[in-house]
């Protein structure tokens, strides 16, 4: 399995830190992504960086790749209270028909 | 508007019943998917679609059924053989390939009395 695993489980910050959550994965990817969850709802997708790519910005978001190390970061700047959420990594294979791997999750909690 | 429904969002079950997930989208796109969520868990695949009249197992299929006899429709059956059925699901679809996001519809809890 490719799963993704992130780091930490749990993020607690307050409003306008910077929070980081880490990847990691097992096999040899063509992209990952990152989802967000809102408690009770489905993912929304955030941002994909291909294998080639080793860093990609949107917003506030910042993530990079390292395709040596299996690893992923996501960096959320100036946070704010609506970013209490659970941010997940996907990846996704080499194959042409291959499905999204998904981590646990980080639950992040920005409090104001 | 363009998206993925599903129904109901809330749902309960008596053990030994089986029930069917809806799952219907509006984005054309050819490939569907189902996952299950426990609590603090992440998103473990039960069946997946990438073509009508087409269905693959994911890594938990076993108590579950779908069928694809339409594109916009991916309806999941939670049998009365899963042995425990309550959890979040979640519906997803996207153009099927490499380097394409996926689009989520809001879930459906299962709660089985």
């Amino acid at each position: 399995s490719q799963q993704g695993e992130e780091d930490p489980q749990a993020l607690s910050i307050q409003e306008g830190e910077n929070a980081t959550m880490n990847c990691s994965y097992k096999t040899s990817i063509n992209n990952l992504q990152w989802y967000r969850q809102n408690s009770g709802r489905g993912l929304v997708h955030l941002i994909l960086i291909r294998s080639n790519e080793r860093e990609k910005h949107s917003g506030r978001l910042r993530v990079t790749l390292d395709t040596s190390k299996k690893s992923s970061s996501l960096l959320i700047t100036a946070s704010r209270a609506a970013d209490t959420a659970s941010y997940f990594c996907a990846t996704d294979g080499k194959s042409g028909y291959s499905t999204l791997t998904f981590g646990k999750g980080t639950m992040l909690l920005v409090s104001p | 508007d363009g998206g993925i429904t599903q129904s109901p969002k809330y749902l309960f079950r008596k053990e030994g019943q089986n029930v069917t997930l809806s799952c219907e989208q509006n984005l054309n796109h050819d490939a569907m998917y189902w996952y299950r969520q426990d609590p603090g868990q992440g998103l473990r695949l039960i069946y997946y679609s990438q073509i009508v009249n087409d269905f693959q197992k994911g890594d938990i299929a076993e108590g579950y059924s779908v069928s694809r006899e339409k594109k916009e429709s991916f309806p999941l059956t939670v049998t009365s053989a899963q042995k425990n059925p309550t959890a979040f699901y979640l519906c997803a679809s996207r153009t099927p390939g490499l380097g394409h996001e996926q689009f989520f519809g809001p879930g459906t809890r299962l709660t089985v009395l």
